[in-house]
């Protein structure tokens, strides 16, 4: 099984400073047809997960530009440049690259 | 728009059975892999289960082989978990979620709880 890093284990942050959630895995995302299967997904309180990022770096359609995604292989990492209240919650990262699916610990976000 | 419902949790004594069921809409529902992710009280995130858009193949996490069962039923745009030999550890809300390997799952039902206890 694909083993998922996440860290830090909390953030808090104050609102309009930026933040960034490092996620590594045990073995490369990246798969023959070129693509890397690693997604963040956002579960704010009390709420199922949303999805933000897909394939590293691609935002889903609603999702605000502050928002980014980055990395390769095995080492990614989800920034976030200017924290509002509304990005509370806890983040996750996810392979889909093989079965088990797996996530990351979580990342839980808290303004300051 | 793409919608999942769950439903049949609850609360099962050690050893019981219990049966989830998720209605899909807003998309060809055999056109897509579906997945079960469970969530434990105050933890991370779980798969637990796929099953390919035909039903044909089906795959589990160790945690759950031999006790638990996916199935669909494509007719009826409904995603099954059969669940048995509860544990206490099986207690958590249990999410419906459209896709599998290779893709994003997305979206999340809403979840239904299962409490194992006696």
């Amino acid at each position: 099984d694909i083993v998922m890093t996440q860290t830090p284990l909390s953030l808090s942050v104050t609102p309009g400073q930026p933040a960034s959630i490092s996620c590594k895995s045990s073995q490369s995302l990246l798969h023959s047809d070129g693509k890397t299967y690693l997604y963040w997904y956002l579960q704010k309180p009390g709420q199922s997960p949303q999805r933000l990022i897909y394939e590293v770096s691609n935002r889903f359609s609603g999702v605000p530009d502050r928002f980014s995604g980055s990395g390769s292989g095995t080492d990614f990492t989800l920034k976030i440049s200017r924290v509002e209240a509304e990005d509370v919650g806890v983040y996750y990262c996810m392979q889909s690259i093989q079965l088990p699916l797996t996530f990351g610990g979580g990342t839980k976000v808290e303004i300051k | 728009e793409v919608q999942l419902l769950e439903s049949g949790g609850g609360l099962v004594q050690p050893g019981g059975s219990q049966r989830l069921s998720c209605a899909a809409s807003g998309f060809t529902f055999s056109n897509y892999a579906m997945s079960w992710v469970r969530q434990a009280p105050g933890k991370g995130l779980e798969w637990v289960s796929a099953i390919s858009g035909s039903g044909a193949s089906t795959y589990y996490a160790d945690s759950v082989k031999g006790r638990f069962t996916i199935s669909r039923d494509n007719s009826k745009n409904t995603l099954y978990l059969q669940m048995n030999s509860l544990r206490a550890e099986d207690t958590a809300i249990y999410y419906c979620v459209k896709g599998s390997v290779y893709v994003y799952i997305d979206p999340w039902g809403q979840g239904t709880l299962v409490t194992v206890s006696s």
